[in-house]
């Protein structure tokens, strides 16, 4: 299985808005609306940002967001702070039974 | 607070077989959760290396299957990841995580994390 598609690289400005895509196809990301999005911060543990989609865990702000539009799935952050300077991957479930994560994107505020 | 913590050799020689241990705290791993292993190269991505549930079902990264068994002990509250004939392409750390719920790819607790390098 291949890795969903991310962009390497996203960067805003503090308060901007920005989106980060994760394209799969219709045996991943379309098919299911399992798609969980992390972010990491350097030498740090992963941490669960927005789950099925479009759900938010308890603690994580809400300037924090999912969607999906077919095979592409998105994570968008509002209101730009500096502590969200981090990777961000995408995973999704698959018609495999597995999991299949996104190559990364690395968010920095500029 | 659930607490996991990854254990096993750091430094495993080509061809042999990498072992660790993921023991759970404050946690009964027979509660209805999976349990998974999740590993990351150096300065790369994330990749998904398999699930098991308590009643020792497994699900597997296709990619990694021939070469992996994922196994859990309930008396001992702990699960076990075995990848065998290892290559410098293992080298990464080793992450064990509860998955919140099958198929949702939610893994919402992690272990610390352990560096295993594969060299002779």
């Amino acid at each position: 299985q291949s890795a969903l598609t991310q962009p390497a690289s996203v960067s805003g400005s503090p308060g901007q808005s920005i989106t980060i895509s994760c394209t799969g196809t219709s045996s991943d990301v379309g098919g299911y609306n399992y798609v969980t999005w992390y972010q990491q911060h350097p030498g740090k543990v992963p941490k669960v940002m927005i789950y099925d989609v479009s759900k938010r865990p308890s603690g994580v702000s809400n300037r924090f967001s999912g969607s999906k539009s077919g095979n592409t799935a998105s994570l968008t952050i509002s209101g730009l702070q500096a502590e969200d300077e981090a990777d961000y991957y995408c995973c999704s479930y698959t018609s495999s039974s597995s999991y299949v994560f996104g190559i990364g994107t690395k968010v920095t505020v500029l | 607070q659930v607490q996991l913590q990854e254990s096993g050799p750091g430094l495993v020689k080509p061809s042999e077989t990498l072992s660790l241990t993921c023991t759970v705290s404050d946690y009964s791993i027979t509660n209805d959760y999976f349990w998974g292993w999740i590993r990351q190269s150096p300065g790369e991505g994330l990749e998904w290396i398999g699930t098991v549930y308590h009643t020792g079902t497994a699900y597997y990264n296709p990619s990694l299957k021939s070469r992996v068994t994922i196994s859990i002990d309930t008396s001992k509250n702990q699960f076990f990841l075995n990848l065998n004939f290892v290559t410098a392409a293992d080298t990464a750390v080793y992450y064990c995580a509860r998955e919140a719920s099958r198929r949702s790819g939610n893994f919402d607790y992690w272990g610390q994390g352990t560096l295993v390098t594969v060299s002779s």
